[in-house]
């Protein structure tokens, strides 16, 4: 089966600009997640969705960042304006029902923000 | 939210031996605890988990080990090899609904 696609790879902004990152997850899966990965540390969950519905964004920062997920599928992470310690990789994970295991995260591979 | 301390932060081992990482968690209501790999430039991929209900499981050269009462999992790898070179995550999930909190990540080289 398909993995989870995230765009772009890459992206290198200047500070107070804004940008938006997409997230497809695999076919079926209900939650979807958005992951902050600063370098050198694990993962930090920013949000949840379980279908369009939002579980948890208490660490999401909602003064600069936004996301949806309009029909339950893809999912746009925005961050308006970015200040310079929101350079991080930004990881897409899904999970659901489909999997053996429905606690089981697939990752995406991440988009790599450099804000300048 | 929950505190997941995962040591060491880095692990030097020669092919053929074995490497060990420890996590302990905080949340005592924590049930899930899986065990990812990431490569460079990509996103971290799930190798083994384990269940509170379970103590111990293996997968080939890979086993978990979980200590519930002591808020203790370990991640061993057995006969190692230098494509086993990565950084190695733990993480345990929360009471919120399945989203997971990760260890800052051990950094395994795998020497020849």
């Amino acid at each position: 089966e398909a993995g989870v696609a995230q765009s772009p790879r890459y992206k290198i902004i200047e500070k107070r600009q804004s940008v938006a990152f997409w997230c497809n997850p695999i076919s079926g899966h209900a939650t979807l997640y958005w992951y902050q990965q600063i370098l050198g540390q694990g993962p930090k969950l920013l949000i949840q969705f379980q279908n369009n519905g939002v579980v948890d964004d208490s660490q999401l920062p909602k003064d600069r960042f936004s996301a949806e997920r309009l029909k339950g599928v893809d999912s746009t992470l925005k961050i308006q304006p970015a200040k310079l310690e929101d350079s991080a990789v930004y990881l897409c994970a899904s999970s659901g029902r489909t999997s053996p295991n429905y606690n089981e995260q697939f990752f995406g591979p991440g988009t790599r923000l450099t804000v300048l | 939210g929950e505190n997941v301390e995962q040591h060491p932060s880095t692990l030097s081992v020669q092919e053929g031996d074995s490497a060990v990482i420890k996590c302990t968690y905080s949340d005592s209501a924590s049930n899930y605890f899986p065990w990812y790999k990431q490569e460079l430039g990509k996103g971290p991929q799930l190798i083994i988990d384990i269940r509170s209900n379970v103590g111990e499981k293996k997968d080939q050269r890979i086993a978990v080990t979980l200590n519930k009462t002591a808020k203790h999992f370990s991640l061993h790898i057995t006969e190692t090899q230098p494509e086993d070179s990565a950084v190695y995550f733990c993480a345990a999930d929360s009471n919120s609904g399945y989203a997971l909190n990760f260890g800052k990540g051990t950094s395994l080289l795998v020497t020849p």
